[in-house]
């Protein structure tokens, strides 16, 4: 592995249905994010966390959680997926939260909740 | 919250330049970063600045004037490759990050 994986690519699911999105990255990165990026709004938080052992709600959060047990690993659950919920997820990684400290990005996985 | 404004298409012609505006508001500013992103591919970074003034790296460069809650990005000698997203983060005391919508900018020939 380099950098940041996610799975699956790609989805389609069921309305109702329990559906967990796996992100592992292997730079021993403090920080991690999840995003929704949607046509017209651009990336937007979901939820984040700073180091291992704790999380932080964003812009969005509604209808999913994490967990991060973990330095490498950061996985986001929805727990009953609604068609709003159809959009394209990525997951990404800092060093730290501050600084110059980019963000780095992994492929994505695009979910679509019928 | 942030209010991140950023033009919604950009079309240019290879080898010209092209600058991307975009104007932001926030209560406690930590930095400005700039992303490429493809079509079907994740955001890459491009830029940071955090002081004002430009930052210069390759053909693209990128201002800050925070005074003015504006960053601009200037990609020069366009080429067909540089037909992307063009996205423009804010990130707070907070340390989050709050995007723009993006510009789709387009090279043509």
């Amino acid at each position: 592995i380099a950098g940041i994986t996610q799975a699956p690519t790609s989805q389609i699911l069921a309305a109702g249905r329990r559906m967990t999105l796996r992100c592992t990255q292997d730079m021993r990165h403090n920080a991690m994010y999840w995003y929704r990026q949607d046509l017209g709004l651009g990336l937007r938080l979901i939820h984040y966390s700073n180091t291992a052992g704790t999380t932080g709600k964003g812009e969005v959060p509604d209808g999913y959680s994490v967990s991060r047990a973990n330095t490498d690993d950061f996985p986001l659950t929805l727990a009953s997926a609604v068609p709003s919920q159809t959009s394209v997820y990525f997951c990404a990684s800092s060093d730290s939260a501050g600084g110059a400290d980019t963000q780095y990005f992994g492929p994505g996985t695009r979910l679509t909740v019928l | 919250g942030q209010n991140i404004d950023q033009p919604t298409e950009m079309t240019a012609t290879e080898g010209a330049i092209v600058q991307i505006n975009c104007t932001y508001q926030t209560s406690g500013f930590n930095g400005l970063f700039w992303y490429q992103q493809h079509a079907g591919e994740a955001p890459t970074f491009l830029s940071y600045n955090v002081l004002d003034g430009l930052e210069e790296k390759g053909r693209f460069s990128s201002f800050l004037s925070r005074s003015k809650g504006y960053s601009y990005l200037l990609l020069k000698e366009l080429q067909m490759k540089d037909s992307a997203s063009y996205l423009c983060a804010v990130r707070e005391n907070d340390y989050k990050l709050s995007f723009g919508a993006g510009t789709t900018v387009t090279v043509r020939a």
